[in-house]
C-alpha cells in the first residue's frame, strides 16, 4: 500500500516568511509532485522531479522552489509567503517507469493561510 | 500545452439516478484519461482510467466513456448512492515526455437519499 505523507495538514504563516512544505513517500517512487488545489480552479502542477536532485517546472512554478536530495522526500519552498499562496497545497507520487502512464498516489494535503 | 475543460462544475442527484460528468480536452496527443475522486477533507484517489485503444471502459457501477474523434471522454456512474459525494476530476496525459498529468477543474457530485 503507497503511503504518501505531508509535514503538516494545516499551516499559519505570516507574509515575507520563508515556509518549507516537506513530502515523503515510502514506494521509492522516482516521480514527485507539487500541486495547488483552489476551488474552480482544480489542481495545478507546481514543480515535479522525475529522479533524485532533478526538477522542472510545471503550470505555476512563479513564487516557489523545490528540493529533492533524496528519493523518498520533496519539498516545496515558498521564499517569501503571500497571501495569493492561500491554498491547499497536495503532494503525490508515481512509480515513473518510462513510457507507462501510472497512478499518482497523493497525500493528505498541507491547508496553508498566509496572513 | 494541453487543456482540460470539465462540465457540470456541481452536480445534484436523487439517490439511485445516474450521474454523468464531461470532460474536453485539447491536444489530440493524449492518450491517458485518468479519474480522481476526492471525498470531502480526504486526498484525490484513482477510480478508473481509460487510454485511447479503448472506447469504453466499466468497473461495477462506474464507467468511462471516450470520443477521440470529438476530444472528450466522460465518467458515468449509475445506481448513486450517497458514498458517492464527492469531487471528481478527470485528467489527460501523453505518453512522451514527463507525461504530466492535466486535470480539470473538477466537479462537486452531491447524492441525496
Amino acid at each position: 500500500d503507497v503511503k504518501v505523507t505531508q509535514s503538516s495538514r494545516y499551516l499559519v504563516k505570516r507574509t515575507g516568511e520563508k515556509v518549507f512544505l516537506e513530502c515523503v513517500q515510502d514506494m521509492d517512487h522516482e516521480n514527485m509532485f507539487w500541486y495547488r488545489q483552489d476551488p474552480g480552479l482544480g489542481l495545478r502542477l507546481i514543480y515535479f522531479s522525475y529522479d533524485v536532485k532533478m526538477k522542472e517546472k510545471g503550470d505555476i512554478p512563479e513564487g516557489y522552489s523545490v528540493s529533492r536530495e533524496k528519493k523518498e522526500r520533496f519539498s516545496l519552498i515558498l521564499e517569501s509567503a503571500s497571501t495569493n499562496q492561500t491554498s491547499m497545497y497536495l503532494c503525490a507520487s508515481r512509480q515513473g517507469l518510462a513510457g507507462h502512464q501510472e497512478t499518482q498516489y497523493f497525500g493528505p494535503g498541507t491547508r496553508l493561510l498566509v496572513l | 500545452g494541453e487543456n482540460v475543460e470539465q462540465h457540470p462544475s456541481t452536480l445534484s442527484v436523487q439517490e439511485g439516478d445516474s450521474a454523468v460528468i464531461k470532460c474536453t480536452y485539447s491536444d489530440s496527443a493524449s492518450n491517458y484519461f485518468p479519474w480522481y475522486k476526492q471525498e470531502l477533507g480526504k486526498r484525490p484517489q484513482l477510480i478508473i482510467d481509460i487510454r485511447s485503444n479503448v472506447g469504453e471502459k466499466k468497473d461495477q457501477r462506474i464507467a468511462v466513456t471516450l470520443n477521440k474523434t470529438a476530444k472528450h471522454f466522460s465518467l458515468h456512474i449509475t445506481e448513486t448512492q450517497p458514498e458517492d459525494s464527492a469531487v471528481y476530476f478527470c485528467a489527460a496525459s501523453k505518453d512522451t515526455g514527463f507525461q504530466k498529468l492535466v486535470f480539470g477543474t473538477g466537479t462537486r457530485l452531491l447524492v441525496s437519499p
